[in-house]
């Protein structure tokens, strides 16, 4: 049963236009979520973070915004540029334990169209 | 530049040949951790480490074996590959287990005959 879902393979939108990339999750134990980003035959880069205690956080053109009560993330991108074409991918962990394993969701391929 | 690297890159091989897939990491990280990413399953993780000589199973450990025997290097050896083992392997690091954001390696594209 998959705890990170993100529910949508594949998004496509305009160049300039806001893209908006959805995360569900079900394990209320997961303090930490993560946003990367992949290319092909390349590893994940990652690109933001959110800790549980935060609704929101920013960086340039990226924010993520966290909905503790409805086990929900997104990721906003604005303006989206045809360089953001690439998959993401949602993470979330638990600082409980030693292990800082991280669950996926099979992420959303995003394309940005000039 | 800092980096996760990972060798090869590329690997056909056949059941039942021992093989290893080398990490290293060059950001003096104290936490190293194996995934393997199939279609319809995501990354699940094989193995980690929280230190040199410090190892423990993840969520997909059969058939897997690591060594943690200096701090930059963290090696995946499958003793006796089979099919199923036919993946993307993902190697991953960061500064120590306080910290959330993990660095990953380009990718291990393994196909078992």
């Amino acid at each position: 049963d998959q705890q990170v879902k993100q529910n949508s393979p594949s998004l496509s939108v305009q160049e300039g236009r806001i893209s908006i990339l959805n995360c569900d999750y079900t394990n209320s134990m997961f303090d930490y979520f993560l946003w990367y980003k992949k290319y092909p035959a390349e590893g994940p880069t990652f690109l933001i973070s959110i800790s549980s205690i935060k609704d929101k956080n920013e960086d340039g053109r990226f924010t993520v915004f966290l909905n503790k009560s409805a086990k929900h993330l997104s990721l906003h991108i604005v303006p989206s540029q045809p360089g953001d074409s690439a998959v993401y991918f949602c993470a979330a962990g638990s600082r409980a334990g030693n292990n800082r394993k991280l669950i996926w969701g099979l992420g959303t391929s995003l394309a940005v169209n000039p | 530049e800092a980096q996760v690297t990972q060798n090869p890159r590329y690997l056909i091989t056949v059941t039942g040949k021992k093989l290893t897939v080398t990490c290293s990491q060059n950001m003096n990280h104290e936490y190293m951790s194996w995934y393997r990413q199939d279609p319809g399953l995501g990354l699940r993780q094989i193995y980690y480490s929280m230190n040199v000589e410090v190892t423990d199973k993840g969520d997909v450990p059969e058939g897997y074996k690591v060594s943690r025997k200096e701090k930059r290097n963290f090696p995946l050896i499958l003793e006796s590959p089979s099919p199923n083992q036919t993946s993307l392997y993902f190697c991953a690091s960061s500064l120590s287990r306080d910290t959330d954001t993990q660095y990953f390696g380009p990718g291990t594209r393994l196909t078992v005959l």
